[in-house]
């Protein structure tokens, strides 16, 4: 069964602290995504990596980084958390091209910033 | 997740009703679209795939509307039942190069028994 497992469920974290939020995924799949789900404005994408150390800047990349050293893990980065960071983060993963491009996700981080 | 429902489009319906869920797309260079479900608490789970080359497809109990001329998705659901009370998101990509998924907003389906 393929699984895109998030390190935390749930996550408290005061203003300024620096975050990470792991994802490990065990189908080999190149693409990984990490999106941002927010009431009313469904998932962005935040950041994406096609192959290890490579990434790519998303459609909300402001206030983020991410690193990919291993093709099974990719991290996103809050490097100062601000309360407007609050919200569900989720992370998927994909095969880079092909006949099928359907992202797998995780359960998703819910991530709470006071 | 909790809260994902609030300020989306509802669609309530009685089980055993069939279920219509509609999405617009809006690129129309877009060849893949996908339909995803969440449940409360969980990260979307795929449902259904369409190319672009097809304008129909069946699933188990499911079944997915393609009209390209009016970058028009739909999403029908048989027989509906309280399991599948849910948030349902449609996804665009186009299936070249570096993919990425575009979501629209979701809408949540609420079924009574």
């Amino acid at each position: 069964d393929v699984k895109v497992t998030q390190s935390s469920r749930y996550l408290v974290k005061r203003t300024g602290e620096k975050v990470f939020l792991e994802c490990v995924q065990d189908m080999d799949h190149e693409n990984m995504f990490w999106y941002r789900q927010d009431p009313g404005l469904g998932l962005r994408l935040i950041y994406f990596s096609y192959d290890v150390k490579m990434k790519e800047k998303g459609d909300i990349p402001e206030g983020y980084s991410v690193s990919r050293e291993k093709k099974e893990r990719f991290s996103l980065i809050l490097e100062s958390a601000s309360t407007n960071q609050t919200s569900m983060y989720l992370c998927a993963s994909s095969l880079l091209s092909g006949m099928n491009t359907e992202a797998f996700f995780g359960q998703g981080t819910r991530l709470t910033v006071v | 997740g909790e809260s994902v429902g609030l300020h989306l489009p509802t669609l309530s319906v009685q089980e055993g009703d069939n279920s219509i869920i509609n999405c617009a797309y809006s690129n129309s260079a877009s060849d893949y679209f996908i339909w995803y479900k969440q449940e409360s608490g969980k990260g979307p789970q795929f449902i259904i795939d369409i190319r672009s080359n097809m304008d129909k497809r069946q699933g188990q109990r499911v079944t997915v509307l393609l009209n390209k001329t009016v970058k028009h998705l739909s999403l029908q659901i048989a027989a509906t039942q309280p399991g599948d009370s849910a948030v349902y998101f449609c996804a665009e990509s186009m299936n070249s190069g570096y993919s990425t998924l575009t979501f629209g907003k979701g809408t949540m389906l609420l079924v009574s028994p």
